[in-house]
């Protein structure tokens, strides 16, 4: 298995905390990528990287801020969690012309 | 990025041929098509990819039409373990590594 680990795997917070969520890996790959799961929806892109301080928007990116200092962090920030951000998140990392690799998941729950 | 669009749901008899179809009519010619699975709540697991020519690795087949508007990933002696969520996924390379998800084909093995 490629080596990526999220952390927390999970975690209960209140309305209005924020929170950060940590993707770490040990593979040296350039991209890494945010996605969120919910139910009735496949997986959708939060935010993504392409490099350390280069970041880009996804498809549901409001609410949501990250942060790549360093090859092998990838940080996604709730500023102020709300109950819409329960959900499952998910961490990918690619070197490009291979294939993806997926962290096992964060189920963050905002109560 | 290129759309593509599956069959919300199918069914397959254990250990006949599953043929998963996806179809991807506004592919550009650098971008590569990826099929990923998900299993209950894991994380996407990777399948197989290809550019244009048929692809065949110990998991499936892919098969890509000439005019790479569609293909089929074929898992050829389906078992109960193939039951699961796959996603046909259209990524370019060189800059444009956005990995975006549709809703995907739920795919059901019947005993």
């Amino acid at each position: 298995d490629a080596g990526i680990t999220q952390s927390p795997r999970h975690k209960v917070t209140e309305t209005g905390t924020p929170v950060t969520l940590r993707c770490h890996q040990t593979e040296n790959h350039r991209y890494m990528y945010w996605y969120r799961q919910d139910p009735g929806h496949g997986l959708r892109l939060i935010h993504y990287s392409y490099g350390v301080k280069d970041t880009d928007k996804g498809e549901v990116s409001d609410g949501y801020s990250v942060s790549r200092s360093k090859t092998e962090d990838f940080l996604l920030t709730l500023e102020s969690a709300t109950s819409s951000q329960t959900s499952v998140y998910f961490c990918a990392i690619s070197g490009g012309r291979g294939h993806a690799f997926f962290g096992q998941g964060t189920r963050l729950t905002v109560v | 990025d290129a759309k593509t669009t599956q069959p919300t749901s199918m069914d397959c008899a254990e250990g006949r041929a599953a043929n998963l179809p996806c179809n991807h009519s506004t592919i550009s010619g650098n971008e590569y098509v990826y099929w990923y699975r998900q299993i209950h709540s894991q994380g996407p697991q990777y399948i197989i990819h290809g550019l244009k020519n048929n692809e065949t690795n110990e998991m499936a087949s892919l098969i890509i039409t000439e005019d790479r508007k569609s293909s089929t990933l074929i898992l050829p002696h389906a078992t109960l373990r193939d039951t699961a969520v796959y996603y046909c996924i259209v990524r370019g390379n060189f800059g444009n590594e956005k990995l975006t998800f549709g809703t995907g084909t739920r795919l059901t093995i019947i005993p």
